[in-house]
């Protein structure tokens, strides 16, 4: 079974551009969450997507936003990009049946570096 | 609010040592949901282990054990005979279920340094 892919994995921007990271969850896996990893802040929760609805919301500006589509793979946006956005930004896949939290699966990241 | 600490920032250890990493928590749910992931050098979070609220049964699997305890809210994770491929930052995790929420949140990790 293939694991979550997330692409691009390195990406390079200038402060006041936006940027669109693509995630394509474990197949049949319905849950898709972004995290965003700083060596200052560590790893925090930015949104978790579930069958096409934003189940639940980090605290992050409105800069940042995302969307899943019906075949569960979801992209994350970050408009007029700060230095401080520079981050690595991981994807994460679980199956969610039921009440019960599943392990929940982390692709490689995609790394953002915004000069 | 959910919290996770680990105050270990670093470990360094030699090889075949056996090394404990510390994890606490807090949290108000009764029903919540703990994991420690391992992130190599290579970035990628490897799942290890999830125990729910109710279960305190210590497990075991290969060199790696842990240790969970509601009394004092701790989860801790033990590698026997530590070898340098178990160098990477580990990472305790909280989940809270009871509001239906699915956010991990996160300890600042410990970096395991195993030296030959």
């Amino acid at each position: 079974k293939a694991g979550v892919t997330q692409t691009p994995r390195y990406l390079i921007k200038t402060r006041g551009q936006q940027v669109t990271l693509s995630c394509s969850p474990i197949s049949g896996h319905r849950s898709v969450s972004w995290y965003q990893q700083t060596p200052g802040q560590g790893l925090q929760f930015l949104f978790e997507y579930f069958s096409e609805t934003q189940r639940n919301k980090g605290n992050f500006p409105g800069r940042f936003s995302g969307r899943q589509f019906s075949n569960s793979r979801s992209e994350m946006n970050v408009s007029t990009l700060e230095l401080g956005d520079s981050a690595l930004y991981l994807c994460v896949s679980s199956l969610e049946q039921g009440a019960r939290a599943d392990t929940q699966y982390f692709g490689p990241g995609t790394r953002l570096t915004v000069l | 609010a959910q919290k996770v600490t680990q105050a270990q920032t670093e470990i360094s250890v030699v090889e075949k040592e056996d090394v404990t990493l510390d994890c606490v928590y807090e949290t108000r749910d009764t029903t919540y949901y703990l994991f420690w992931y391992k992130q190599p050098p290579s970035g990628e979070l490897v799942f290890l282990i999830r125990r729910n609220s109710f279960d305190e049964q210590n497990e075991i699997s290969g060199r790696y054990s842990w240790n969970f305890q509601k009394s004092t809210s701790s989860f801790n994770f033990t590698i026997t005979a530590s070898q340098v491929v178990d160098s990477a930052v580990y990472f305790c995790a909280l989940s809270e279920a009871g509001t239906g929420r699915r956010a991990l949140t996160f300890g600042s990790g410990t970096r395991l340094q195993v030296q030959p």
